[in-house]
């Protein structure tokens, strides 16, 4: 299909152990955000990408957290030293204009930290 | 800090019957409000609204955004159990870098 993906659907990890996350947006899509939401609450805004710069990380929790998306396409989120509080699904969305409007959301990967 | 909040946190209503979702914001520098519905997956888009006063459609959905009350509402008539879903609402800033959510609203349609 042509919408957004996004792997692993389902990970469960040990606490302290470190986890990727992938994101390939639309083809095409300018802009990547990438989002984390708790059980039962909306999503909440962690980085953006415009092409391959990171633009805005000011959503991210701790240094534990990266994203990169070196070649302006897929995007990788990575948490280093994994804790319990991390549990949560990471949402990855992607809008076509540089000045975006409507985000278009992939399945997300949930996240379980035993 | 930006602020998006939603009412009720959740609704059981019947099928056919209508309901209304309410959605308030805070939001820096705001461009535009936007509609999610998320069932299992991904949040689907709804509705972008950016004009006050003018309202989109989509079927049996509805909204309206109220640029002064900082507030906008999503109406479903004659609600279906595949209406059945969390309801998302988000304010976007106007660089269009941000969206700040809501914490949704819970629709459960029973037959």
């Amino acid at each position: 299909g042509a919408g957004v993906s996004q792997s692993p659907r389902y990970k469960v990890a040990k606490r302290g152990q470190d986890v990727a996350l992938r994101c390939d947006p639309i083809s095409g899509h300018v802009s990547l955000f990438w989002y984390q939401q708790a059980l039962g609450q909306g999503p909440e805004f962690l980085t953006y990408f415009q092409n391959e710069a990171q633009l805005d990380k000011s959503g991210l929790p701790s240094d534990r957290f990266f994203a990169e998306r070196p070649e302006g396409s897929v995007s990788t989120l990575k948490i280093q030293r994994t804790q319990q509080e991390d549990s949560a699904v990471y949402l990855c969305a992607s809008s076509h204009r540089r000045s975006q409007e409507t985000q278009y959301f992939g399945p997300g990967t949930r996240l379980l930290v035993l | 800090e930006d602020k998006v909040v939603q009412s009720p946190l959740s609704l059981v209503v019947h099928e056919g019957d209508t309901v209304t979702l309410n959605c308030s914001y805070e939001v820096t520098n705001f461009r535009s409000l936007l509609w999610y519905k998320q069932e299992k997956k991904a949040p689907t888009f709804l509705f972008m609204l950016t004009s006050s006063g003018i309202e989109k459609k989509s079927g049996r959905l509805s909204s309206i955004l109220d640029k002064k009350e900082l507030s906008s509402i999503l109406n479903i008539t004659a609600t279906q159990t595949g209406d059945s879903a969390i309801y998302l609402c988000a304010g976007l800033n106007n660089a269009g870098n941000m969206l700040t959510f809501g914490g949704g609203t819970r629709l459960m349609v029973k037959p």
